[in-house]
């Protein structure tokens, strides 16, 4: 079945500069992969999510990358603010009705 | 966006007990939802895919007995934790699929404490 492996599980970043943080996947016929931020006690919100038939996309301060030939996304903060501190999970899916697999989860700090 | 609402948000419970939370996507309908534990500081683990009028489908090393998932409309799915021991302390949060995007939308998670 799918993995999906995320780095790294802990990342400190200075406000106003930025974050990035990393996802493979196992399984090339995965082409769903959504993004999600959890604050402390709080649900998963998704926070953008991407395709397999586009390399990129962005939203304001956020975007994500995806490289299918290596199996690789990633997940870009600029500007990060005091708000961007949570638990960013990565996740793949094969399609849109199958069940997402979630990395391990990155806990951002951002530091005044 | 979509709502998504799982309920108790805590529940605490003697040992040999069982629990059942509910999670309802109040807005729209859900064929799919999806059940999973959290442990602190960890990521979330797929229990079980809960699918509308049929049985689970669950993950490799969760117990289907202990865990008893019901589908029973497309817009409710309920986890009963049966025989509640310590060890299944645990957040449990649900998710359900919004069939015209695909978009995953969380509940807000039932904390269970076994005592």
């Amino acid at each position: 079945g799918e993995n999906v492996e995320q780095h790294p599980s802990t990342l400190s970043v200075q406000e106003g500069d930025s974050a990035v943080i990393k996802c493979t996947y196992s399984d090339s016929a995965s082409n769903y992969f959504p993004w999600y931020k959890q604050e402390l006690g709080k649900r998963p919100q998704l926070i953008i999510d991407i395709r397999s038939n586009v390399g990129e996309k962005k939203d304001q301060r956020i975007a994500v990358t995806l490289n299918k030939t290596a199996k690789h996304f990633s997940l870009h903060i600029t500007e990060t603010q005091p708000e961007d501190s949570a638990v960013y999970f990565c996740a793949a899916s094969m399609n849109r009705d199958d069940k997402i697999i979630f990395g391990k989860g990155t806990r951002l700090h951002i530091l005044p | 966006g979509a709502v998504v609402s799982q309920h108790p948000s805590r529940v605490i419970c003697k040992s040999g007990t069982s629990v059942k939370i509910e999670c309802r996507s109040l807005d729209f309908q859900a064929t799919t939802m999806f059940w999973y534990r959290q442990f602190p500081k960890q990521s979330l683990m797929l229990m079980a895919t809960s699918n509308e009028g049929s049985k689970a489908t669950y993950e490799q090393g969760v117990e289907k007995d202990k865990f008893l998932i019901n589908h029973a409309s497309l817009t409710l799915s309920t986890l009963t934790v049966t025989s509640a021991h310590p060890e299944d302390s645990s957040f449990y949060i649900c998710s359900a699929m919004a069939g015209y995007t695909g978009e995953l939308f969380f509940g807000e998670g039932s904390r269970l404490t076994v005592l």
